[in-house]
């Protein structure tokens, strides 16, 4: 079984601070990772998904994540945070038949 | 292209009810899946359907169930409804073109059991 671990329920920034969300992953076969993003009363928007295309994916809103397959990882990063980045963001491995398994989120709170 | 609408978007029912849940996907998309989203157990996958047929299906008792018609529109039904039945249901569709594939989710249906 495939899994996803979050650091961090939580992540204070200030507006123009670097964000950085960390997932780590657990999977026997080469993973299919993805981050996405939920505002309140949402459902999950994709921010970027990685297909071992290439090690860095660029997102959307101007988030980026890197796939370092020597530490299991694929954090999350965003060089300048902004007010409407406030939301929570969950990483997510492909099981196959269209099942993610899903970690348990972390919450972003931007402050001005 | 409109996106995955579910319905209804609040649904407020008793212990030991029932009720059923409606999802459209996109146009185009064969692949549903659905997910409860709850405080206490995150994000956990019930069942996948394509062409009318569950491929897949989660750790969640028989009182969770499913279908898909011809045109890819799903459905869920919950029976015997209880307390802890109270969730965030997520529908998500997909081309289903493999394993990286992007799921698009709904805005949910807020079910509250009583």
């Amino acid at each position: 079984a495939q899994s996803v671990t979050q650091l961090g329920s939580h992540v204070s920034v200030s507006e123009g601070a670097l964000v950085l969300l960390r997932c780590n992953y657990s999977s026997s076969v080469p993973p299919y990772l993805f981050w996405y993003v939920q505002y309140p009363n949402q459902g999950l928007q994709l921010l970027l998904k990685y297909t071992s295309a290439a090690t860095l994916v660029k997102g959307i809103n101007g988030f980026e994540a890197e796939f370092k397959k020597s530490e299991t990882s694929f954090h999350l990063t965003k060089p300048s945070a902004h007010m409407s980045d406030a939301a929570e963001y969950f990483c997510a491995v492909s099981e196959g038949f269209q099942k993610l398994v899903f970690g348990t989120g972390t919450r972003l709170l931007v402050s001005p | 292209k409109a996106g995955v609408t579910q319905t209804p978007r609040y649904l407020i029912k008793t212990r030991g009810q029932q009720v059923t849940l409606s999802c459209s996907p996109i146009s185009g998309h064969r692949s549903v899946s659905w997910y409860q989203q709850t405080p206490g157990q995150g994000l956990q996958f019930l069942f996948e359907y394509f062409s009318e047929t569950q491929r897949n299906k989660g750790n969640f008792p028989g009182r969770f169930s499913g279908r898909q018609f011809s045109n890819s529109r799903s459905e869920m039904n919950v029976s015997t409804l209880e307390l802890g039945d109270s969730a965030l249901y997520l529908c998500a569709s997909s081309l289903d073109t493999g394993r990286a594939d992007t799921q698009y989710f709904g805005p949910g249906t807020r079910l509250t059991v009583l």
